[in-house]
């Protein structure tokens, strides 16, 4: 059964750093592009960043370019998300999802990001 | 950035009842590779997103045929034939033919 996991969510200062991961079970991970994907309290579905299977290649939405960096360690079948000088308009649930030939076929149930004073 | 646009954003349903949804993009979807890469996801009340159907018309492992979706370029449709309880939700249409991946804004499905 394919399984994501996200983790490392929380309550941040403006300014702020948190790093989230995603644990990949049930398939072989470095097989696959992975995304992550964020949700604000009551709004709709934004694309985040994508990274292809090694991590030589990543891309990011213009909202978090420089600030956030994506990264996986395939070995752990871990998916990164490192966020830096955080802004209250990050504050959302992040998800982690897995891209495959049909699309964005798996995702995880999401941690939530808080960014406030 | 491909534009989703989806109608309409709230769909009071009667249970049994088929529930329809648009989505239309702000240009063809039809990749280069000739596929067309619109997938339509269900998000159910504290729910993570969920996968239903997947190249415009496919249903994702698990997903009751009572869903089913077509069209063809910018214009698809999601239609649930016979809407249960456990369809009330958000479902969003999203295109991965070019980057970056964009979704519709979401139609709430609700019971009457």
């Amino acid at each position: 059964e394919v399984q994501l996991v996200e983790s490392g969510g929380g309550l941040v200062q403006p300014g702020g750093s948190l790093r989230l991961s995603c644990a990949a079970s049930g398939f072989t991970f470095s097989n696959h592009w992975m995304h992550w994907v964020r949700q604000a309290p009551g709004k709709g579905l934004v694309w985040v960043s994508r990274i292809n299977t090694d991590g030589s290649t990543t891309i990011y939405a213009d909202s978090v370019k420089g600030r956030f960096t994506i990264s996986r360690d395939n070995a752990k079948n871990t998916l990164f998300l490192q966020m830096n000088s955080l802004r209250a308009e990050d504050t959302a649930v992040y998800y982690c999802a897995r891209s495959s030939r049909i699309g964005d076929d798996y995702w995880g149930q999401g941690t939530l990001v808080t960014v406030s004073s | 950035d491909i534009v989703m646009t989806q109608t309409p954003l709230s769909s009071p349903v009667t249970l049994g009842q088929p529930a329809s949804i648009s989505c239309r993009s702000s240009q063809s979807l039809v990749h280069s590779d000739g596929n067309t890469y619109l997938s339509w996801l269900q998000q159910r009340p504290g729910q993570p997103p969920r996968l239903l159907i997947y190249k415009i018309s496919n249903r994702f492992s698990g997903v009751p045929d009572r869903f089913s979706g077509s069209g063809a370029g910018a214009d698809f449709t999601l239609k649930i034939s016979r809407v249960e309880a456990e369809d009330v939700g958000v479902y969003y249409c999203m295109q991965s033919t070019q980057f970056p991946q964009t979704f519709g804004q979401g139609t709430k499905v609700e019971i009457k």
